[in-house]
């Protein structure tokens, strides 16, 4: 089976840099991707990442390191809009997507 | 491009019910897949659909079943409805092989 552990919570301030963890155990991998998904709205894709190192979008980066079983997603220049829930997904060896539980990011002034 | 449509968009139904939901996969996608939210909780693995065909189930019971059709166009189909399968029911579809994978807007199920 597959286990994803990242924060509930977090909360960040307009402007500043954020992190967000990924741990996961997998039998097998085949990548992890990192969505946001606005409250009732849904899920959109942000970064795809199957080998390890930093992956770099915009404002949007994403790390992998596969012998750590560790992801994060880092967010810069954060902007209210920013504040979502993210969402971290393992495809394991049976290429079946699992989903984290997401960690709900709130951006204040 | 109407990406991905759901439909319906919310539905209410009693325990024992059966319900179907449908999706109509982004223009150019042939691999549509079905996920379970609760509240709270990422998306849960249902299954995937390719070629009419189910590929892939997650760890969901046999009341729950899919059907895709020529077009692309898939359903979902829940029977004996129960309190538990109340959440947010989404689909999403890619190419065949590729990586990233497009949602739909969702279907709120509420089962009273």
């Amino acid at each position: 089976g597959q286990n994803i552990d990242q924060p509930t919570e977090m909360t960040a301030t307009e402007g500043a840099i954020v992190q967000i963890n990924c741990t996961y155990q997998t039998s097998g991998f085949n990548g992890l991707f990192w969505y946001q998904q606005h409250a009732g709205e849904a899920p959109t894709f942000l970064s795809y990442n199957v080998l390890d190192g930093l992956e770099e979008k915009g404002r949007f980066s994403s790390f992998l390191s596969r012998s750590k079983g560790y992801s994060y997603l880092l967010l810069k220049e954060l902007q209210m809009k920013d504040s979502a829930s993210y969402l971290c997904a393992v495809v394991g060896g049976s290429y079946i997507p699992t989903f984290g539980r997401g960690t709900s990011l709130i951006v204040h002034p | 491009d109407a990406g991905v449509t759901q439909s319906p968009t919310h539905l209410i139904k009693t325990r024992g019910q059966q319900v179907t939901l449908r999706c109509s996969p982004k223009s150019g996608h042939d691999t549509v897949s079905w996920y379970q939210q609760a509240l709270g909780q990422g998306p849960q693995f249902i299954f995937q659909y390719y070629e009419e065909e189910e590929r892939q189930r997650g760890n969901f019971p046999d009341r729950f079943s899919g059907h895709q059709f020529p077009n692309y166009s898939s359903e979902l189909n829940v029977n004996a409805l129960l309190l538990g399968d109340s959440a947010l029911y989404l689909c999403a579809s890619r190419p065949y092989g590729g990586t990233e994978a497009f949602f739909g807007q969702g279907t709120r199920l509420t089962v009273v």
